[in-house]
């Protein structure tokens, strides 16, 4: 595996469902984040991630919760979403924060009923 | 508030007819502006990342520009392959974790 991968890539879960998405790189990064795309609208930053500590939160809410085991794999555990959540969920990563190009995965497109 | 504005928001051209994006930024400060390409249903592909007004990158038929309130993307005699969305985002040099995206300008090549 190279760059960086997410799984599942389509989700569809009720508003009462638990899921989580997952996201690894193999680049050697120690910054890692958390995106929503949504149609016609600019990517979102949800979480950021430096050496495993979480450093933004944009006003995310409760029901989307992040954690960061290592600087290779990131999650993003869902509940009790509401339809408005669905969208596309890109993680992406950069050699350390600040000003380093960030690399994206190719997404999990999530669908809530 | 760090602000991107990216026209058009469509544009339709004809193979070998070239033409710019444009993005609008309003940051209080630069750090960097980073352009990616998007196809359909896949994330984001960096192609480049300007630092400071006057500043220029090419990649293949791909050429950014950039000044102090904006930056273009020249597309010198496109092919079909080169459809995609194009993103333009920055970074402030207050707050350098956050990446502000455009909305991003779909591009098509006919034919």
């Amino acid at each position: 595996e190279t760059g960086v991968t997410q799984t599942p890539r389509h989700l569809v879960m009720g508003m009462t469902n638990k899921k989580s998405l997952k996201c690894e790189q193999h680049l050697g990064h120690n910054a890692m984040y958390w995106y929503k795309q949504s149609a016609k609208k600019p990517l979102e930053l949800m979480f950021v991630y430096s050496l495993e500590e979480r450093v933004e939160n944009n006003s995310v809410p409760s029901r989307f919760s992040p954690e960061c085991p290592n600087s290779s794999h990131l999650f993003l555990h869902l509940h009790t979403l509401q339809p408005e959540d669905s969208a596309l969920y890109l993680c992406a990563s950069s050699l350390s924060g600040g000003s380093d190009t960030q690399y994206f995965g190719p997404g999990t497109r999530l669908t809530v009923l | 508030e760090d602000q991107v504005t990216q026209s058009p928001e469509a544009l339709r051209l004809q193979e070998g007819e070239s033409s710019s994006l444009n993005c609008s930024y309003t940051v209080s400060g630069l750090r960097g502006l980073f352009w990616y390409r998007q196809d359909p249903g896949k994330g984001p592909e960096f192609l480049f990342t300007l630092y400071s007004a006057g500043e220029e990158k090419e990649k293949e038929r791909l050429k950014a520009t950039l000044t102090k309130k904006e930056s273009f993307l020249h597309i010198t005699a496109p092919k079909p392959e080169d459809s995609a969305t194009y993103l333009c985002a920055v970074q402030a040099m207050a707050n350098n974790n956050d990446m502000r995206f455009g909305a991003g300008t779909r591009l098509t090549v006919k034919p």
